[in-house]
């Protein structure tokens, strides 16, 4: 199964500044998927990174605001730009455990918890 | 578009009761579900998959389709399992994966 190797675990940013998560996966997977966890909330989907292409964003969700780069199949960087509080969140990037059809599960970073003043 | 319902933001048991976590769906083609665990300190990791029909640290869960549940159920909870539990579901044919909000299993020695 695949290992992501995410970072910063914890940042904390003054408003109107841009952070970068990066993700680091140990072995080649054709998507990346960025997840948002907000306080008390559940685990919602900002975008799918394909390698190659521009990202695919959910709805409420645009490219100007989290702009994400995939340069190849075992990296993908997800930047919050012109941060506010309301950013405030646990990020978290994700792929897909295997390319079995009988295996579905995802595997997760361990998530940047982000702060913002 | 599918949805995960997770009723209960909190469940509390005593060591050694039974436990079910609900989990209800709705999507109109055929789903694909799982349970997440998230350990205190840990990162959020799978649990069990139906499409496996296996049971995992005890825990077992079956999709009713009927229902559409997907509900997690352990004969006897240890103070181990104490964890966040997300639902979730795959669109079939998509990667996509949409997370229930979430219980906190809260098991009392």
């Amino acid at each position: 199964s695949a290992v992501i190797s995410q970072k910063p675990s914890r940042d904390i940013c003054q408003r109107g500044t841009s952070l970068t998560i990066q993700c680091q996966v140990d072995s080649q997977v054709t998507m990346m998927f960025w997840y948002r966890q907000q306080p008390g909330q559940s685990l919602t989907l900002i975008a799918t990174a394909n390698q190659g292409s521009e990202a695919t964003y959910e709805s409420g969700f645009v490219i100007d605001k989290f702009p994400i780069s995939r340069p190849n199949l075992t990296f993908s960087t997800l930047t919050v730009s012109n941060m506010s509080p309301e950013d405030s969140s646990i990020y978290l990037c994700s792929v897909n455990r295997g390319d079995s059809l009988a295996n579905y599960g995802y595997t997760f970073g361990s998530g940047t918890r982000l702060t913002v003043v | 578009a599918q949805r995960v319902t997770q009723p209960e933001k909190l469940l509390s048991v005593f060591k050694g009761a039974p436990v079910e976590l609900k989990c209800n769906y709705s999507y109109s083609g055929s789903p694909e579900l799982f349970w997440y665990v998230q350990y205190s300190r840990q990162r959020l990791q799978l649990l069990l998959r139906h499409i496996s029909r296996e049971s995992i640290k005890g825990f077992t869960a079956d999709l009713n389709k009927g229902e559409t549940s997907f509900h997690l159920k352990k004969p006897f909870a240890q103070e181990e399992d104490s964890a966040m539990y997300y639902c979730a579901l795959r669109a079939g044919g998509y990667q996509k994966v949409t997370f229930g909000t979430g219980t906190k299993l809260q098991v009392i020695p």
